[in-house]
């Protein structure tokens, strides 16, 4: 099983539309990240969270919101969805030695 | 304004070659590097890591190279091998400084290792 777990792995939805994409770990790490992926434009941050009570808007965090239901939880919502919010969604966790391990991604569509 | 960047979106190299890609960064600020490979439909990977206070840093057949002053670094793969095609990310933290070990990435290098 993966250590970093990410649903859905593709959605397609409409403008407007509020959306939810969920990360679980297995890894026991309290730190957790939310990147985004934009053709030649790499990783960004959009949050993080270094445990339950502390979360922290990244580079990119307007448009977008978080929940961390427990350590090993970390959803990522989008209110109301629009086009430009189009691209693959990246969780991440680290441990104390910074390496960071990535889920296998969200393709989100808004159309 | 990007901080960490990759001019070279792609290189092609012969199987058994040196396979050599760029990063520069711009914040003097950052303090650890590290190199992730990500195939098509998974997850960035690590791969290897240096810290500002080296210069080198090996692991098998990945090299990579730091120039604090030049504010470059480098990876080098020898031999390289068809199953190293992939995108290569460079990323950047300033991890002494901030706490947090956030990374900056990099646009991506895809590499092709060619039979």
């Amino acid at each position: 099983d993966a250590d970093v777990t990410q649903t859905p792995r593709n959605r397609i939805t409409k403008t407007g539309k509020r959306i939810m994409l969920e990360c679980s770990q297995t890894k026991g790490h309290d730190r957790m990240y939310w990147y985004r992926q934009d053709p030649g434009l790499g990783l960004r941050l959009i949050y993080y969270s270094f445990d339950v009570k502390d979360i922290n808007k990244g580079e990119i965090s307007d448009g977008y919101s978080v929940s961390r239901q427990a350590q090993a939880k970390f959803s990522l919502s989008l209110e109301s969805a629009i086009p430009n919010q189009t691209a693959l969604y990246f969780c991440a966790t680290s441990d104390p030695g910074q390496r960071q391990h990535f889920g296998d991604g969200t393709r989100l569509s808004i159309l | 304004d990007q901080q960490v960047k990759q001019n070279s979106p792609s290189l092609s190299v012969q199987e058994g070659r040196i396979s050599i890609l760029n990063c520069d960064y711009t914040n003097s600020m950052f303090d650890y590097f590290l190199w992730y490979k990500k195939y098509p439909a998974e997850g960035p990977t690590f791969l290897i890591s240096i810290s500002s206070i080296k210069d080198k840093n090996e692991d098998g057949r990945f090299t990579v190279f730091l120039n604090k002053s030049a504010k470059h670094l480098s990876l080098h793969i020898v031999p390289s091998q068809p199953g190293d095609s992939a995108v290569y990310f460079c990323a950047a933290s300033a991890y002494r400084l901030t706490g947090a070990n956030n990374l900056f990435f990099g646009t991506g290098t895809r590499l092709t290792v060619i039979p």
